[in-house]
């Protein structure tokens, strides 16, 4: 049971290239999120999916699209990725409603835009 | 929307001391709040939950506290370790999927 993956692991891209953020939970989540965390910043929420076939703007979407591929898989994806974007990100799933809130999280993905 | 924050940034404390993480939200709807640890370098872990029907609720080795009244949470560590130096995030929510965190606590923890 590896919980939540992420892939990759760190990134280094140049102003305006593209590129997809993968993320799978093996826990049959109904609900999965991305979010960005800059330095001494707590975590945003930039998109949300509730559930398969859904998915919701968080507080910072703009500059990412998602997709919800499966139950088990949410990508994240910069169409053409801008210096601002430089941050840690994190997928997290959680059961919700089913059982509370709580949200397990992979190890992150480190982006650096230059 | 929710907000949540925190008053202090960073704690510094001794090894065997016991610790207290502050948290205070705005949205008096928020019913749920959830405390998560980070290490450097790892996603966030869970360490506790608590309802807004509760004020009270203990794990092994912390304890949070939820005062409703002035809308703050707190989370206490008791004998605090080195290997509990991480940034410390509370959350809450407000019945939807979604949480809002604050933006975090470090606790630094000598020998």
């Amino acid at each position: 049971n590896a919980g939540v993956t992420q892939t990759p692991k760190f990134q280094v891209l140049k102003t305006g290239q593209s590129m997809t953020l993968q993320c799978a939970q093996d826990m049959n989540h109904n609900s999965m999120y991305w979010y960005r965390q800059d330095p001494g910043m707590g975590l945003r929420l930039i998109y949300y999916s509730a559930s398969e076939g859904t998915t919701d703007k968080g507080e910072v979407p703009n500059g990412y699209n998602v997709s919800r591929l499966n139950k088990r898989e949410f990508s994240l994806r910069l169409e053409s990725a801008a210096p601002s974007q430089t941050s840690v990100y994190f997928c997290a799933s959680s059961d919700f409603p089913r059982i509370t809130h709580e949200q397990y999280f992979g190890p992150g993905t480190r982006l650096t835009v230059t | 929307g929710e907000s949540v924050g925190l008053h202090l940034p960073t704690l510094s404390v001794q090894e065997g001391d016991n610790s207290i993480i502050n948290c205070a939200y705005s949205n008096s709807a928020s019913d749920y709040f959830i405390w998560y640890k980070q290490e450097s370098g790892k996603g966030p872990q869970f360490i506790i939950d608590i309802r807004s029907n509760m004020d009270k609720r203990q794990g092994q080795r912390v304890t949070v506290l939820l005062n409703k009244t002035v809308k703050h949470l707190s989370l206490q560590i008791a004998a605090t370790q080195p290997g509990d130096s991480a940034v410390y995030f509370c959350a809450g929510s407000s019945g939807y999927s979604t949480l809002t965190f604050g933006k975090g606590t470090m606790l630094l923890v000598s020998p």
